[in-house]
């Protein structure tokens, strides 16, 4: 069945790029988004349709896509960013989330 | 101010119905499909099933026998009932609206309730 592979943690320095992969099977002619969490908080929609911006959310983050893999980047990363960041996406309309990312930001 | 508040019991025993509700405010219920997600502790998100205003529904096939999910369009509420629950099903559960303008993303979150399957 359909899945959605992320790494399990990402750490990165403040100032610098933290980029996150979510590889799944056929990916490529899906849309992906992502979601950020932070502990005890309600996930929070950062990237939608691949690459697009919710109104609100920093320039900092984005996303891009290439094959199977989308990937989420976070230029310039504060403090703030430090939070688990989960990718979804749809496979015949089933929803289907990765299996997560923890960010640290060291 | 679009806002989602699940409602429901903490504490379900195990082979009994969980059953949660979640109220909108401040938003269009007609223009929207309306999901419900889990996390269990310490895992990833599971996307359990949607709802549109019509009472189209859609579910995770991994909980299909179990899950049913409604709405009532008068009281802008849609709930989630889960059958013969068990320990595994014990998780924080959110309600969430699902954009189509924003090709089928969960773009408002409500604030989560924790249900536990004990005796």
């Amino acid at each position: 069945s359909f899945d959605l592979t992320q790494p399990p943690s990402v750490s990165v320095s403040p100032g610098q790029t933290a980029s996150i992969t979510c590889s799944g099977d056929k990916l490529g002619d899906k849309f992906a988004c992502w979601y950020q969490q932070k502990p005890g908080q309600s996930p929070v929609l950062v990237i939608y349709q691949d690459n697009k911006r919710p109104s609100g959310i920093p320039e900092r983050f984005s996303g891009s896509k290439s094959g199977n893999t989308a990937t989420l980047t976070i230029s310039g990363t504060q403090p703030a960013d430090e939070a688990d960041y989960y990718c979804q996406a749809w496979d015949s309309s089933t929803g289907v989330f990765g299996t997560g990312t923890k960010v640290t930001v060291l | 101010q679009v806002q989602l508040q699940e409602s429901g019991p903490g504490l379900v025993k195990p082979s009994e119905t969980l059953s949660l509700t979640c109220s909108v405010s401040g938003a269009s219920f007609s223009s929207y499909y309306w999901g419900w997600i889990r996390q269990p502790p310490g895992k990833r998100l599971e996307w359990i099933g949607y709802i549109y205003y019509t009472g189209s529904t859609n579910y995770n096939p991994s909980l299909k026998s179990r899950v049913t999910i409604s709405v009532d369009t008068s009281k802008k509420q849609f709930s989630l009932k889960l059958t013969s629950a068990t320990a595994a099903d014990t998780a924080v559960y959110y309600c969430a609206r699902l954009s189509g303008s924003l090709t089928y993303a969960f773009d408002i979150w409500g604030q989560g309730t924790t249900v536990t399957v004990s005796s």
